[in-house]
């Protein structure tokens, strides 16, 4: 089946550290990724939609200055949580979507990530 | 405000019994519905959807009831099983599936445990 990887699973740093966390389709071309943020015991939420070769879309509320998103290729998009603070600490998700369209969206295994 | 809501945190079954997930939205805009199931340290994996066209969809142990008029749907698993036991997620889209571009709410999740 189609899988999504998404890489570091687990980071750790301190106060002020940018983290590059990375998005993967690896057996199918994603021309769209999501990325959400899930809070303990909260639902998973939508953070942005990443386009290939073109701007992400950002939820309301979502800093876009906070949370850069590059979508350079059909297979791997990233998001970088800049100058990190504590109240980033959370998991976040990427999913893909097939553009062949007639698949849901696939998950990444997300990333823990906590600032100290 | 949270447009997808799954009332229940948790819920325990006993195995070879019926598991019912019930998930309530409030944006009649929604046209597909997906259920998700999530392991810790996982991402979701999809598990069955329905159109907005549609009051049933089936396969296998899982089926998904659609009640558009109440905004509300359902996940049954029957028989249940021990590797069951997740957390499972209602999502709702206002696309139609074919176009698995558009963005997903997420319900805040509901632990099923099944035991012996």
């Amino acid at each position: 089946g189609a899988v999504v990887s998404q890489h570091p699973s687990r980071v750790i740093c301190k106060s002020g550290t940018s983290v590059k966390i990375e998005c993967r389709s690896l057996d199918f071309q994603a021309t769209t990724m999501f990325w959400y943020r899930q809070f303990p015991k909260k639902s998973l939420m939508l953070m942005a939609t990443s386009n290939e070769g073109s701007k992400a879309t950002y939820e309301q509320g979502v800093e876009k200055d906070k949370f850069l998103i590059n979508h350079a290729s059909l297979t791997l998009s990233t998001l970088t949580v800049t100058s990190a603070h504590p109240e980033d600490s959370s998991f976040y998700i990427c999913s893909a979507a097939d553009r062949g369209g007639g698949q849901p969206q696939h998950f990444g295994d997300g990333t823990r990530l906590s600032i100290l | 405000d949270q447009q997808v809501k799954q009332n229940s945190p948790s819920l325990s079954v006993q195995e070879g019994r019926i598991s019912i997930l019930n998930c309530d939205y409030t944006n009649s805009m929604f046209d597909y519905f997906l259920w998700y199931k999530k392991y810790p340290a996982e991402g979701p994996t999809f598990l069955i959807s329905i159109s907005s066209i549609k009051d049933k969809n089936e396969d296998g142990r899982f089926t998904v009831f659609l009640n558009k008029s109440a905004k509300h749907l359902s996940l049954h698993i029957v028989p249940s099983q021990p590797g069951d036991s997740a957390v499972y997620f209602c999502a709702a889209s206002p696309g139609v599936g074919v176009l698995n571009t558009d963005k997903l709410i997420f319900g805040t999740g509901t632990r099923l445990q099944v035991f012996p």
